[in-house]
């Protein structure tokens, strides 16, 4: 059976401060994972994927198979960073299962 | 127009009552999903429809019956519901997947915050 798991329910730090947040998973077939954000308000939305290999909005996230993890990081913390953010696993498809989400908060 | 619609964005609704839930999409997406979030939880699936047939239905109860009329609207009926059936209801569509799922981005809707009194 697959499994995300986000291990921080809350994340906060100070503008500028880097940011990680943790994804672990468990799946026996070859991963497909993605990160998506929820801001205050708006609907849930692709972030990025691992496969595409892509930053956006300067974050980055890259896929360890030998610690099944898929952390997403980011240098330098923005105000406009704050939001819910959920790891998911894509199987068979695009059938997702998410994590429990990390919702970050960005101190001016 | 890269928006999935739903409608209505708030419902309340007793045990007795039948109500619809819609969701829209112009986007060509041939796969359209159900998925329920409790609060303080994520998004759990519930159904998977591809190319207008139901693919996946993740043992939810029979009080959820979905339907998918044609390629661009899914709805979700409900009947007898119960008070810890009260969540936001959201749906997504995307391209069906074919191998790796590069393509397959899901587009969610706002979704439909349902009381069940």
């Amino acid at each position: 059976a697959q499994r995300v798991t986000q291990p921080e329910k809350l994340l906060s730090v100070f503008k500028g401060a880097p940011v990680e947040l943790k994804c672990n998973y468990s799946y026996s077939g070859s991963p497909e994972l993605f990160w998506y954000v929820q801001y205050s308000r708006q609907r849930l939305q692709l972030l990025l994927r691992h496969i595409s290999r892509e930053s956006i909005k300067g974050f980055t996230a890259d896929l360890n198979k030998g610690e099944t993890s898929f952390h997403l990081k980011k240098p330098f913390a923005q105000e406009e960073d704050s939001a819910m953010y959920y790891c998911a696993l894509a199987r068979a498809g695009n059938m997702l299962t998410f994590g429990g989400g990390t919702r970050l908060m960005v101190k001016p | 127009d890269t928006e999935v619609t739903q409608t209505p964005k708030h419902l309340v609704m007793g045990m007795t009552n039948k109500k619809s839930l819609k969701c829209e999409q112009h986007m060509g997406h041939r796969a359209m999903y159900w998925y329920k979030q409790k609060a303080k939880k994520p998004p759990e699936l519930m159904f998977v429809y591809s190319y207008e047939k139901l693919s996946i239905n993740e043992s939810v109860p029979s009080r959820f019956s979905p339907e998918c009329p044609n390629s661009s609207l899914l709805n979700l009926h409900l009947h007898a519901l119960q008070p810890e059936d009260s969540a936001l209801y959201l749906c997504a569509s995307s391209q069906v997947a074919r191998g790796r799922s590069k393509d397959t981005e899901a587009f969610f809707g706002q979704g439909t915050r349902l009381t069940v009194v």
